[in-house]
């Protein structure tokens, strides 16, 4: 499977703030995404990150919150912007090779003060 | 509103038993249903995927599909310490060209007792 890698690993931030996330991957893959993992909590989709397109977000996830970017196959960046303390996560890239399966990256753990 | 219903336990199970994780799910829809393990601070690793009724077997790991019943669920035999770890159930509808992301349910922590 591809090898997923994020920047950064981890983060504080101030509220207000925005912060940017990079993932890349090793190999060309199909789709890639973006997800919430927060406190304890499983995983929630944030958006599909469409190559060289507007990005399709889930319901309550907003373009101008969480602005996404995937100029091309093996790369992509999740934006947090404006953050609050409710933003602290774990934000997680995933990819996807063939039809169906989806590997994840390692994360981004968030903290906002 | 797609959910997936999981026990979030924790299932504590012996060394070398049979472990036995279920989820269900609320979408008709849905096509493709995932096991992924994961770690206290790791992501999700993906361990098995069914898309048909019936089982699929992999090494120790077996999981199960009953499309009618919406329910799938995942088998670990001669379960291990290394296999404590929280699983998450997650489902996928099928709409054509694989855009689909995952659903999740919140998961079951699993304890193996040495």
């Amino acid at each position: 499977s591809a090898v997923i890698s994020q920047k950064p690993s981890r983060d504080i931030c101030q509220r207000g703030t925005s912060l940017t996330i990079q993932c890349q991957v090793d190999s060309q893959v199909t789709m890639m995404f973006w997800y919430r993992q927060q406190p304890g909590q499983s995983l929630t989709l944030i958006a599909t990150a469409n190559q060289g397109s507007e990005a399709t977000y889930e319901s309550g996830f907003v373009i101008d919150k969480f602005p996404i970017s995937r100029p091309n196959l093996t790369f992509s960046t999740l934006t947090v912007s404006n953050m609050s303390p409710e933003d602290s996560s774990i934000y997680l890239c995933s990819g996807q090779e063939s039809y169906n399966e989806q590997f994840f990256g390692p994360g981004t753990r968030l903290t906002v003060l | 509103q797609k959910e997936v219903e999981q026990n979030s336990g924790p299932l504590s199970v012996p060394e070398g038993a049979i472990a036995s994780l279920n989820c269900t799910y609320s979408d008709r829809g849905s096509q493709s249903f995932f096991w992924y393990r994961q770690y206290s601070g790791k992501s999700p690793e993906l361990i098995m995927s069914i898309y048909s009724n019936g089982d699929k077997e992999d090494g120790r790991f077996t999981a199960q599909l009953n499309k009618a019943s919406q329910y799938v669920s995942l088998l670990i035999r001669d379960s291990q310490p290394s296999d404590s770890a929280t699983y998450l159930c997650a489902v996928k509808e099928y709409s054509g060209g694989g855009a689909d992301g995952l659903t999740f349910g919140k998961g079951t922590h699993l304890i193996i007792q040495p």
